[in-house]
């Protein structure tokens, strides 16, 4: 069975970055996009990016300037990070997989709780 | 404001059919991408219910069903149950500005 887990800090200061990892167990990362989606507190979805097991990316138009993603296939992990955080940035943070750029996210991690503040 | 527009809530009584609707336009769901849709319980991870339109993945019961046509898809629910008062999102692809996934804003379904 596929198992994805975020880690990273769970607070981050204002202007700072914030960096979270995704680790994929029960199955192999390549062939598949490799995405970041986050939801604020009491809101909807919102897609962050993805990356390619190859390393092509893809990221919201919105956030573009301030993501970046990134694959390391030996150890079956991706990394997001996000630069010049503010208070809007706070959120629960999911890794997901996609078998496609218009495929469902078929396996979703937990969630990793990012709150942004001094 | 989401690029798919689905109603905030609805609601139904035990065993009634309940319907949620998913809104695109034509860099979206009228361009012929896909529409899958979630479920979600308080403090959980999405979970995937229908994918590729109407397609119900193993373990997922029955009595939700999917479909679509042009710009719009619909989520249906028959023989509401207590334990499906969750939030639902549906997704696609928009090609617009360079391709993006996309969400629904999620509608919380309310069993009376």
């Amino acid at each position: 069975q596929v198992q994805l887990q975020e880690s990273g800090p769970g607070l981050v200061k204002p202007s700072e970055t914030l960096s979270l990892t995704c680790t994929v167990s029960g199955g192999s990362i390549s062939s598949y996009y490799w995405s970041w989606i986050r939801q604020s507190p009491g809101k909807g979805l919102e897609w962050i990016g993805y990356i390619y097991y190859s390393g092509t990316t893809n990221y919201n138009p919105s956030l573009k300037s301030r993501v970046t993603t990134s694959i390391d296939t030996s150890k079956s992990q991706f990394s997001l990070k996000l630069t010049s955080v503010t208070a809007a940035d706070t959120a629960i943070y999911y890794c997901a997989r996609f078998d496609g750029y218009n495929s469902p996210g078929d396996y979703w991690g937990q969630g990793i709780l990012v709150t942004v503040s001094s | 404001q989401s690029v798919l527009t689905q109603p905030p809530s609805v609601s139904g009584t035990p065993g009634q059919r309940v319907t949620i609707s998913c809104t695109g336009s034509s860099s979206n769901l009228g361009a012929n991408y896909d529409v899958h849709w979630y479920q979600q319980f308080p403090g959980t991870a999405p979970k995937l219910l229908i994918s590729n339109n109407r397609n119900r993945p193993s373990g997922v019961p029955d009595r939700f069903s999917g479909s679509k046509s042009g710009t719009s898809a619909s989520l249906a629910i028959t023989g509401l149950q207590a334990e499906d008062e969750a939030d639902y999102y549906c997704q696609s692809y928009d090609s617009s500005l360079s391709g993006s996934v996309v969400f629904g804003g999620g509608t919380k379904l309310t069993v009376l």
